[in-house]
């Protein structure tokens, strides 16, 4: 069945470090791919998407590429900041037959140190 | 629109007693999906509704859960008994339209945070 694997935690980076979280992925079809991120004592929320291969999503300073080739969507940031301290989820939507599911990884925690 | 909503932010009960969480997915949407949250197990999807209908109930972990959806714009997810290894923060979201739609993300609530004492 379809599956998301990401890094490990936690990740602890001094600010201003450049980010990299690893996500690879399992699917049948051409799904779409995401990042979720989640706050401390909040919900998680959309952070960027790709819907399709070689497509680079991008907000906040955080940017992920659609690789189709290495079944890959790695987050990445040049520049952390202190407030980007959060747990960072990859996540695919499978195509109509699922309903609009979304399967997650199992998040990757990152702390930003000043 | 509010977003998802869900209800109560906090519960805290006692062991055996049935627990009733809710969930106001967003206008429009025509998926629903509760999830749980532990350190131990990350995010686990229990089961998903696609208009009103459950879809996939196999992350359910057993007969003391239960979930219903009886109109587009509200869920329950009931524990009865309800044992102290339900602590957890579960979430509600939804996602999609009135067209079933190719790609879409999921929009999640704040989540109820369950304590079983």
């Amino acid at each position: 069945g379809d599956s998301v694997t990401q890094m490990e935690g936690p990740v602890t980076l001094s600010e201003e470090a450049f980010l990299t979280i690893n996500c690879t992925y399992t699917a049948t079809g051409y799904p779409s791919l995401f990042w979720y991120v989640q706050y401390p004592g909040e919900g998680l929320q959309l952070l960027l998407k790709a819907t399709k291969a070689d497509d680079k999503g991008s907000n906040k300073g955080f940017e992920a590429t659609y690789r189709k080739e290495t079944t890959s969507f790695h987050l990445e940031k040049g520049s952390v900041q202190v407030s980007d301290s959060a747990v960072y989820f990859c996540a695919l939507s499978g195509p109509k037959t699922s309903y609009d599911k979304v399967i997650f990884g199992p998040g990757t925690s990152l702390s930003v140190i000043p | 629109d509010a977003g998802v909503i869900q209800s109560p932010r906090h519960e805290v009960t006692e062991m055996g007693q049935e627990v009733t969480l809710r969930c106001k997915p967003i206008s429009g949407h025509n998926s629903l999906f509760w999830y749980r949250q532990t350190m131990m197990r990350g995010l686990e999807l229990l089961i998903y509704f696609n208009n009103n209908v459950p879809i996939d109930d196999s992350g359910m972990p057993e007969d003391r859960f239960s979930a219903k959806m009886p109109n587009a714009s509200f869920s329950t997810l009931k524990i009865q008994p309800s044992e102290p290894r339900d602590s957890a923060v579960y979430f509600c979201a939804s996602s999609g339209g009135q067209i079933r739609s190719m790609n879409t993300e999921a929009f999640f609530g704040q989540g109820t945070r369950l304590t079983v004492v």
